[in-house]
């Protein structure tokens, strides 16, 4: 079945702690996308990638980094930098042009700083 | 720059009821606009979306939606709802980018449907 998988589905780190989320995807989508949800805030979007070896920057990517080296493979690393990480993190993917096809989303993965 | 306001962010309604939540949207340009429902603690899943021709769209489940241009609206409707349908919808608009790529969504802060026996 082609689909997105993220890992791990919940994630606890220590504060001051580097953490990196998985995002693969096996429908062979050019673009990627990685959202934060807080609740009541919808969906914010914090890097994207439409081809591989470039991505761009979403409206919340401080504190963020990500790397594109794989069609397949668009992981999220949360640095120290990001001073509120706790959140539900979700990976999307799409088709080109994600406007006509609309996003296609991963299970979500839970982090919570201690 | 796009934005979209979704009016209620809670809906309670009884079983077999009809329910209407309410998208409304901000644009320079025209645009295309999705309906996405997420279950607790789960991704989001594609509901509907309205691209170009028919103003009414319909989802395989019995919810529909219809672009009203005047009024920059894409409402989602039920006549009636049941328990399953108890989830969080978010409306979401794409802008119609020409000679380029339209990435990019920008979601709706969501509308939390309580179904009640």
């Amino acid at each position: 079945d082609g689909g997105i998988t993220q890992s791990p589905k919940y994630l606890f780190r220590k504060e001051g702690q580097n953490v990196t989320l998985s995002c693969e995807q096996n429908l062979n989508h050019d673009a990627m996308y990685w959202y934060r949800q807080d609740p009541g805030q919808g969906l914010r979007l914090i890097y994207y990638s439409q081809i591989v070896n470039d991505f761009q920057k979403g409206d919340i990517a401080e504190g963020y980094s990500v790397s594109r080296e794989k069609k397949e493979s668009f992981p999220l690393t949360v640095t120290s930098a990001q001073k509120n990480p706790t959140a539900f993190y979700l990976c999307a993917s799409s088709m080109g042009t994600g406007g006509i096809g609309g996003q296609f989303f991963g299970p979500g993965t839970r982090l919570t700083v201690l | 720059a796009q934005s979209v306001t979704q009016l209620d962010s809670q809906v309670p309604v009884f079983e077999e009821a009809p329910v209407e939540l309410r998208c409304n949207y901000s644009s320079s340009v025209s645009v295309y606009l999705f309906w996405y429902v997420q279950y607790p603690n789960q991704g989001l899943q594609l509901l509907l979306k309205y691209l170009s021709g028919s103003t009414l769209v319909e989802s395989i489940n019995g919810f529909e939606a219809e672009f009203n241009k005047s009024q920059t609206s894409f409402h989602l409707r039920k006549p009636s709802v049941h328990i399953s349908d108890t989830a969080e919808y978010f409306c979401a608009v794409s802008d119609v980018r020409s000679g380029g790529s339209n990435y990019k969504l920008t979601f709706g802060k969501g509308t939390l449907l309580t179904v009640n026996p």
